[in-house]
C-alpha cells in the first residue's frame, strides 16, 4: 500500500486558489489517486480521481505528473464553505470485493475571510 | 440525490451493553463498509461486505463485532459487549461495483456511539 504524505494544515482567504500536494513516491502502475473531503461530524466525500495528467471535474483539479509521485488536489476560488480536511489516499484497481478506503490524517483546509 | 442513512445520529449506551447501529445504503449499491472515527483521530475501516458476506476486515473487527444486512435496505453493525474505547463516530458507506476503476464510496453522515 502506497505511502501518503500531505501537510497537516493549510489556510487560505476567500477567493483564493489552493493547492494541497500529496507525495507518493511508492506509488504502484495500477494505483489510482483519490481525494476525498470530509467537514466536521460528516463523514468523508469523494472529490474527484485520477490516474495520470489532469483531471478536472466542477469541484476540483488533480495534476499528476508523468512519474505519478505526487499529485496536486487545485480548488479554485474557495469560500468559507470549503474549510474541511481534505485526504489523498492511493489505491490500486478492484478486482473483487473489498476495495476499502485507508485514510491519513489529511489536510485541515481553513478559509478565511 | 441518493443518500446512503444512519440511525440513530447519537447512541449513548453503558460499557458492556450490546448496541446495533444501522444504515441504509444507497439502494442499487452492491459493497457495503463500515468505518469508524475516533475523535481527532484518523477515518478507520472496520468491514467490508459484499454478497452476504464479509469479504475484508480489520484488526479492530474482532469477535464482539458483527455486521448484517437482514433485508434487501439495511446493513447493521453490531457491538456486543461495547467498551470505553469504542467510543467513536462510525459511518457507513457504499459503492455501486468492482471491476476497472478505483469506485467511489458513499458514506452515511454517522452515528455518533458513546460508551459511559
Amino acid at each position: 500500500l502506497a505511502k501518503t504524505t500531505q501537510p497537516i494544515s493549510m489556510d487560505s482567504y476567500e477567493g483564493q486558489e489552493v493547492n494541497i500536494t500529496c507525495s507518493h513516491n511508492n506509488i504502484a502502475t495500477n494505483d489510482y489517486i483519490t481525494w476525498y473531503q470530509q467537514f466536521p461530524s460528516q463523514g468523508p466525500r469523494f472529490i474527484i480521481q485520477g490516474y495520470k495528467t489532469k483531471v478536472t471535474n466542477e469541484v476540483a483539479s488533480l495534476f499528476i505528473p508523468a512519474d505519478r509521485k505526487s499529485s496536486t488536489l487545485s480548488l479554485p476560488r474557495v469560500s468559507l464553505s470549503d474549510t474541511a480536511v481534505y485526504y489523498c489516499l492511493v489505491g490500486d484497481r478492484v478486482t473483487g470485493g473489498g476495495n476499502k478506503l485507508t485514510f491519513g490524517t489529511g489536510t485541515q483546509l481553513k478559509v478565511e475571510l | 440525490e441518493p443518500e446512503v442513512t444512519q440511525t440513530p445520529s447519537h447512541q449513548v449506551t453503558q460499557m458492556g451493553q450490546e448496541v446495533i447501529l444501522r444504515c441504509v445504503p444507497i439502494s442499487n449499491h452492491l459493497y457495503f463498509y463500515w468505518y469508524r472515527q475516533i475523535l481527532g483521530q484518523k477515518v478507520e475501516f472496520l468491514v467490508s461486505f459484499y454478497n452476504n458476506e464479509i469479504s475484508e476486515k480489520s484488526e479492530i473487527f474482532d469477535d464482539q463485532f458483527s455486521v448484517e444486512r437482514p433485508d434487501g435496505s439495511n446493513f447493521t453493525l453490531k457491538i456486543r459487549s461495547t467498551k470505553l474505547e469504542d467510543s467513536a463516530m462510525y459511518f457507513c458507506a457504499s459503492r455501486l461495483s468492482s471491476g476497472g476503476t478505483y469506485n467511489e464510496q458513499f458514506f452515511g453522515p454517522g452515528t455518533r456511539l458513546t460508551v459511559l
